[in-house]
Order: C-alpha cells, then sequence, then structure tokens
C-alpha cells in the first residue's frame, strides 16, 4: 500500500535551515506529482509547492520563493524540502503528500505523517 | 481565495449538517474536501466538487453551485466528528479553505 514516511522532528534556531525528507513506496515514485504542506499551530494549511518526481521539475508558492527548494532521489524513492532563513513564523508540521492521480496531480490524496519544526 | 464557513458546528450523531466554501472568482469543478483529525493528517474526502474518493462512506457528499460549494454529511456517526477544510486546485498557489470544527 502507498506509504509516505518523513524524518523527525526538528528543533531549530532562527536564520537556520531546515530539511526535511519523505521517502515514499507501494506505488511507482515517478508517476504523480508529490507535494510539501505545511499546517501552521492555528490550524491554517498552506500549500509550499510541488515537485515532479519523474524530471525533477518544480513549482514553488511565490511566499517561499527564494527560501525553499525541492529536490528528489529516485534510487531511494525519496523527496526533500529545504527551507532556509526560518523565522518563529515557521513553526508548523510539515506534510508531503502525493497527486491522488495523474490527472487529479495537485489534490493530495496520500500524506506522510508529518514532521513538526519548531524555530525557537 | 476560500471562504468557508460556518467556523464551527455543533450537530448529534444522526444529523445532517452541511459546510460551505464560497469561491472569489469561478474554479470550476477544480475543488476538493478534507477531513482532519487532531494530531493526524488530513484524509481526502471529495474531490471535483463531488467525486467521491475510494473508500470514504456515501454520507459524505460534495456539490457545486457556481463558485459555492457544500460537503454535506448525512446521519453523522460519532467519527465524522472532526475538522474539515476546502482546496482549491484552479490557481496557483493552490489554497485552503480555514477550516470547520465539527463538534
Amino acid at each position: 500500500q502507498v506509504q509516505l514516511v518523513q524524518s523527525g522532528a526538528e528543533v531549530k534556531k532562527p536564520g537556520a535551515s531546515v530539511e526535511i525528507s519523505c521517502k515514499a513506496s507501494g506505488y511507482s515514485f515517478t508517476t504523480f506529482d508529490m507535494h510539501w504542506l505545511r499546517q501552521l499551530p492555528g490550524q491554517e494549511i498552506e500549500w509550499m509547492g510541488k515537485i515532479s518526481p519523474s524530471g525533477g521539475g518544480t513549482n514553488y508558492a511565490q511566499k517561499f520563493q527564494g527560501r525553499v527548494t525541492m529536490t528528489r532521489d529516485r534510487s531511494t524513492n525519496t523527496i526533500y524540502v529545504e527551507l532556509r532563513s526560518l523565522e518563529s513564523e515557521d513553526t508548523a508540521v510539515y506534510y508531503c503528500a502525493r497527486g491522488q492521480s495523474t490527472v487529479w496531480h495537485n489534490v493530495p490524496s496520500y500524506w506522510g505523517q508529518g514532521t513538526l519544526v519548531t524555530v525557537s | 481565495q476560500l471562504t468557508q464557513s460556518p467556523a464551527s458546528l455543533s450537530a448529534s450523531v444522526g444529523d445532517t449538517v452541511t459546510v460551505t466554501c464560497q469561491a472569489s472568482q469561478g474554479i470550476n469543478d477544480l475543488l476538493a474536501w478534507f477531513q482532519q483529525k487532531p494530531g493526524r493528517a488530513p484524509k481526502l474526502l471529495i474531490y471535483a466538487a463531488s467525486t467521491l474518493e475510494s473508500g470514504v462512506p456515501s454520507r459524505f457528499s460534495g456539490r457545486r453551485s457556481g463558485t459555492d460549494f457544500t460537503l454535506t454529511i448525512s446521519s453523522l456517526q460519532p467519527d465524522d466528528f472532526a475538522t474539515y477544510y476546502c482546496q482549491q486546485v484552479h490557481t496557483f498557489p493552490i489554497t485552503f479553505g480555514q477550516g470547520t470544527r465539527l463538534e
């Protein structure tokens, strides 16, 4: 079955960077777009961007442009997100998610378990 | 932009409830609904405004009327008490509604 397993919780100081990984299994890794989202302490959900595991192409939300990088490693079926210049407002639970289908590729249907990033 | 209402909703087992999401511009049917329970990732319920995701009970339904979208849960079950979000995938950045807490 489809599984997305994320790396563990992180505590970072303001100005630092964080990298979170998401290992996919149970399906063809290169077939479906992958998304990164985050949920703020007030429960708001923000879409950060997406990556195509096949070609590596990315689409970032303008809010994160210049501060985020999404990459993938096809040899290990893993995607990564790096967020730089962290601020306290970046404290959130970060999720990776897989597109629902090749047609509905922007609807996240399978989600990782979440990674809490605390900036303090 | 999506405006979701109400922010919270009180109901009982067996009730029928409706959550509304209004888009600020036309987004066709490019809207999804999610359910989230505390400490868990969101779960996809409906996409394409009214298509039920595989495995989701038929008491969940979605409807579109112009730029207004509704999620209806019929005959509420104890497992349905959670927070619900709408999401638009018409325009980047993909955005979510503010959430509706069903208690």
